[in-house]
């Protein structure tokens, strides 16, 4: 089982939807818990962190559920330009950030 | 202020040969990470510096893969005698401090292709 698990997708979404994505994680001593954003062939850039109490920052919402070793990443009203590759990131007990292999999000006219 | 830097940003050599990858990361970073993205693929971990020490060579796939970092700044990651898997895009990202709670700032990549 890979330690930090994603629905590759991709997801096609009209203009305006709502969506959601999921990310389990399998090492229930993980720390801190981010989302990166990589549009094709660029690098990963930092979205948001995500904490315990959940987390909202414009559009973006994102949740972590300990218990269920899971977090989320909502997004409301989506745009065109939010077509890109969604990473979820854990921190491991050894303070390492492994990576989802991504959720792939298309946003349509 | 400047970004993490990558050098170069494409290289295609020739299976055998060797190849050396450079990351400049953002200043007063102590932190260094190399990972590896093949296409469509997540990102692979190989190895993670703080200061010029390497506590985790764990995701090196081979002992061909070898890194370096001088100075608390630059890094250089070899691979020797370079095999077609080996093509990929090399990602190098810094950040503050090696905790895990700061955020990662990505360099552009090389694109490494062995033909």
């Amino acid at each position: 089982r890979k330690e930090v698990e994603q629905d590759p997708g991709p997801f096609n979404v009209p203009e305006g939807a709502t969506v959601a994505f999921n990310c389990t994680y399998s090492n229930s001593a993980s720390q801190s818990f981010f989302w990166y954003r990589q549009d094709c062939r660029k690098e990963p850039k930092l979205l948001m962190s995500v904490y315990s109490s959940g987390n909202e920052d414009g559009r973006f919402t994102a949740q972590l559920n300990r218990a269920s070793q899971y977090i989320s990443l909502l997004i409301r009203d989506s745009k065109l330009s939010d077509s890109a590759t969604y990473l979820c990131v854990v921190t491991n007990a050894g303070n390492m950030l492994t990576f989802g292999g991504g959720t792939r999000l298309m946003v349509k006219p | 202020g400047a970004g993490v830097s990558q050098s170069p940003s494409n290289k295609v050599t020739e299976k055998g040969k060797d190849v050396e990858l450079r990351c400049d990361p953002i200043s007063g970073h102590t932190a260094l990470y190399w990972y590896r993205q093949s296409l469509g693929q997540g990102l692979e971990f190989l190895i993670y510096f703080q200061g010029n020490s390497a506590p985790d060579k764990s995701g090196l796939p081979s002992d061909r893969f070898s890194a370096e970092r001088t100075g608390g700044s630059v890094s250089t990651l070899t691979i020797q005698r370079t095999q077609q898997e080996d093509s990929a895009v090399y990602l190098c990202a810094s950040s503050l401090t090696g905790t895990g709670t700061y955020e990662q700032y990505f360099g552009p990549g090389t694109r490494l292709t062995v033909t």
